[in-house]
C-alpha cells in the first residue's frame, strides 16, 4: 500500500521564519492531504491537493506536488508559536483509505 | 463550524473486555472512518464505511471489530475481545472529500 513519507523528521526555527517540510510516496495517488497534530490531540485538516494539481495555496500555507517525482512539499510561511505541530501527510488512492507518514515534528521558537 | 466528535476520551479496560467507542460524524458527510494511531507510529487506517455497509478494510481490521451506524448520527467501533497491543488512539473520521478527523479517544488495555 501507499505510504507517505516525510521528510525532514524534525525542525526547529525562529519565529516568522519559513518551515518547509516534504513527502515522498510511492504508488499512484488520486489526492494528497496534509494535516496538522498537536501533542496528544486530533488530526486537523489542513489542505488537500489532487493529483491533477501542482501547487496549492491557503493562507500562510503552500503545497507543491510533483507526481513524477511522487513527491509533496509544504510550506508553513511567517511562522508563529501556534505553528508547533506534528505535519503530516496522507496519500488517497481513490479509495477513501488515506496512508499517512510519519510526520515531521516542528517547533516555532518565539 | 461542525466537526466531528468522539466519546469517551479516555478508555481504560481489561484485557478480553468488550469496548466500545462513539463518534458522531459531521451531519451531511457520507463516508466514515476509524483509523488509529499507537504511540509513537503512524496513523493507520481500519475501515471506511459508507451507505450503510463497510466499503474499505485492512488487514487490521480483523473478526475482533466491528463497526455500526445504529441510527441516523452515531457511528461506533466496538473491539470484542481487547488486546494489549489494541492500546492506541483511535480516531474517527469523516468526509464529504476531505477527511475530517474528531479528537480522538485514548484506549488503554490493562
Amino acid at each position: 500500500s501507499q505510504q507517505g513519507e516525510e521528510d525532514p523528521q524534525a525542525l526547529s526555527i525562529q519565529e516568522g521564519e519559513n518551515a518547509t517540510m516534504n513527502c515522498s510516496y510511492k504508488t499512484s495517488i488520486n489526492n494528497l492531504q496534509w494535516y496538522r497534530q498537536n501533542s496528544g490531540r486530533g488530526l486537523v485538516h489542513l489542505i488537500l491537493i489532487r493529483s491533477n494539481e501542482r501547487e496549492k495555496h491557503s493562507g500562510r500555507l503552500r503545497v507543491t506536488l510533483d507526481t513524477s517525482k511522487k513527491s509533496s512539499s509544504l510550506l508553513i510561511t511567517a511562522s508563529r508559536a501556534a505553528d508547533t505541530a506534528s505535519y503530516f501527510c496522507a496519500t488517497d488512492d481513490g479509495n477513501n483509505r488515506l496512508a499517512f507518514g510519519k510526520g515531521n515534528q516542528v517547533v516555532v521558537i518565539p | 463550524e461542525p466537526e466531528v466528535t468522539q466519546t469517551p476520551s479516555h478508555q481504560v479496560t481489561q484485557m478480553g473486555q468488550e469496548v466500545i467507542l462513539r463518534c458522531v460524524p459531521i451531519s451531511n458527510h457520507l463516508y466514515f472512518y476509524w483509523y488509529r494511531q499507537i504511540l509513537g507510529q503512524k496513523v493507520e487506517f481500519l475501515v471506511s464505511f459508507y451507505n450503510n455497509e463497510i466499503s474499505e478494510k485492512s488487514e487490521i481490521f480483523d473478526d475482533q471489530f466491528s463497526v455500526e451506524r445504529p441510527d441516523g448520527s452515531n457511528f461506533t467501533l466496538k473491539i470484542r475481545s481487547t488486546k494489549l497491543e489494541d492500546s492506541a488512539m483511535y480516531f474517527c473520521a469523516s468526509s464529504v472529500y476531505e477527511q475530517f478527523f474528531g479528537p480522538g479517544t485514548r484506549l488503554t488495555v490493562l
